[in-house]
């Protein structure tokens, strides 16, 4: 089946500092990959939309600045926390897709700010 | 209204329990219905996959759709220590590449 790599699985960092997450398809060329956010015991909330070789395409009251999205590849993308700060903490998970196929999930990247 | 309603629990059953799981939602245009599991500090991973009304079974899962009332449910018989995790209905209204629509998700623990 269809599999998705997420990494780094976990990262504390500083209070001011960027931080990178990267998400692979490994056996699958992913035309379509989306950037969830999940806080302790609530939904998963798609913060963006990313499309290879194309800007991302941010939900309202994201700030596309701060979350950076690149998918450069079918099957690569990657999400960049700048300036990360405490409320930014959180669990990020991207999703994998082409069409005709389901949805695959990474294995989430818990970010802590310190 | 929100789009997708989901008691977030949390539900504790004994092992061999019959769980009921359930979602209620307003738009008319989602055509794919999903349960996702989700372990802690895991990704989802999907469990069952319908796109009309009625039953759909997999083992000991069950999936419901009744797009009248619009509310689907996930049964699980016969429940074990390992089902405990949270379960996420998910919605998709069909168009291409489109993202999901999650429901906030039932934690479950099932206990020996």
């Amino acid at each position: 089946g269809a599999v998705v790599s997420q990494h780094p699985s976990r990262v504390i960092c500083k209070s001011g500092t960027s931080v990178k997450i990267e998400c692979r398809s490994l056996d699958f060329q992913a035309t379509t990959m989306f950037w969830y956010r999940q806080f302790p015991k609530q939904s998963l909330m798609l913060m963006a939309t990313s499309n290879e070789g194309s800007k991302a395409t941010y939900e309202q009251g994201v700030e596309k600045d701060k979350f950076l999205i690149n998918h450069a590849s079918l099957t690569l993308s990657t999400l960049t926390v700048t300036s990360a700060h405490p409320e930014d903490s959180s669990f990020y998970i991207c999703s994998a897709t082409r069409e005709g196929h389901g949805y695959t999930f990474g294995s989430g990247t818990r970010l802590t700010v310190v | 209204q929100k789009e997708v309603e989901q008691d977030p629990g949390p539900l504790s059953v004994p092992e061999g329990a019959i769980v009921s799981l359930n979602c209620t939602y307003s738009n008319s245009a989602f055509q794919y219905f999903m349960w996702y599991r989700q372990y802690s500090r895991k990704g989802p991973e999907l469990l069952m996959y319908t796109y009309s009304s009625g039953n759909k079974e997999d083992g000991r899962f069950t999936a419901q759709v009744d797009k009248s009332s619009k509310y689907i449910s996930l049964f699980i018989r016969d429940s074990q220590p390992s089902d405990s995790a949270t379960y996420l209905c998910a919605f998709d209204r069909g168009s291409t590449l489109g993202r999901l629509y999650f429901g906030r998700g039932t934690q479950l623990t099932v206990w020996p």
